[in-house]
């Protein structure tokens, strides 16, 4: 099925630990973006890009590395792993704005707990 | 800064009552509106969206907004809440003469009793 794809659904870390979060989107969607989801703080964008190759930083940034080699893949790298980074991960699509029926479709998470 | 304001953070209703959550976003300018929806356990979907045009918006499962561009608003209604709709709402702005980043709100979780 066409959609967003995210890898792994579920994940435990040790503090210090790295690891990358997948993303795969086959709709050949321009942008993507990374968001977090805590309790109370709705979804925090932490890395947007508008397409291959060009990437950006959203609001809560630190502690995370994107890039966007193809317009499929949108990889989260978290470099040192931190109890703060506990959380839910989405990843979303989308065509860029203004182009036809745009709107973006989320991912089914991926539920990190860094111990 | 771009910022995107929910001020009903929890709302408790009963079957068949109606339903009106706020959304306020920070500043003008052109920008392209959402709802979303998570029920428990669940992602994202989408509820409705504005664009452009009649600042009535109708979307899924009977649920409408209405973008008041004077009041930096666009809130969700739906005249008669069922059981089902108990879920998590988001609202969420695109600025598209500034970055482009879709921005959410701090989301509504919503209860409906039977």
């Amino acid at each position: 099925n066409a959609g967003v794809t995210q890898t792994p659904k579920f994940q435990v870390l040790k503090t210090g630990q790295s690891m990358t979060l997948q993303c795969a989107q086959d709709m050949n969607h321009e942008y993507m973006s990374w968001y977090r989801q805590d309790p109370g703080m709705g979804l925090r964008l932490i890395h947007y890009s508008v397409g291959a190759g060009i990437t950006d930083q959203g609001e809560v940034p630190n502690g995370y590395n994107v890039s966007r080699s193809t317009t499929e893949d949108f990889p989260l790298r978290l470099l040192s792993a931190a109890p703060s980074q506990t959380s839910v991960y989405f990843c979303a699509s989308s065509l860029s704005p203004g182009t036809g029926n745009y709107g973006y479709t989320f991912g089914s998470g991926t539920r990190l707990t860094v111990v | 800064a771009q910022s995107v304001s929910q001020h009903n953070h929890h709302v408790i209703l009963s079957e068949a009552a109606s339903l009106e959550l706020g959304c306020n976003y920070s500043y003008g300018g052109t920008v392209n509106l959402f709802w979303y929806v998570q029920y428990p356990g669940q992602h994202l979907q989408l509820l409705l969206k504005y664009f452009s045009g009649d600042p009535l918006v109708k979307g899924i499962k009977g649920f409408e907004a209405e973008f008041i561009k004077s009041k930096f608003s666009f809130n969700l209604r739906k005249p008669s809440v069922q059981w089902s709709d108990t879920a998590e709402y988001f609202c969420a702005v695109i600025w598209l003469d500034d970055t482009d980043k879709l921005i959410f709100g701090t989301g509504t979780r919503l209860q409906v009793f039977p």
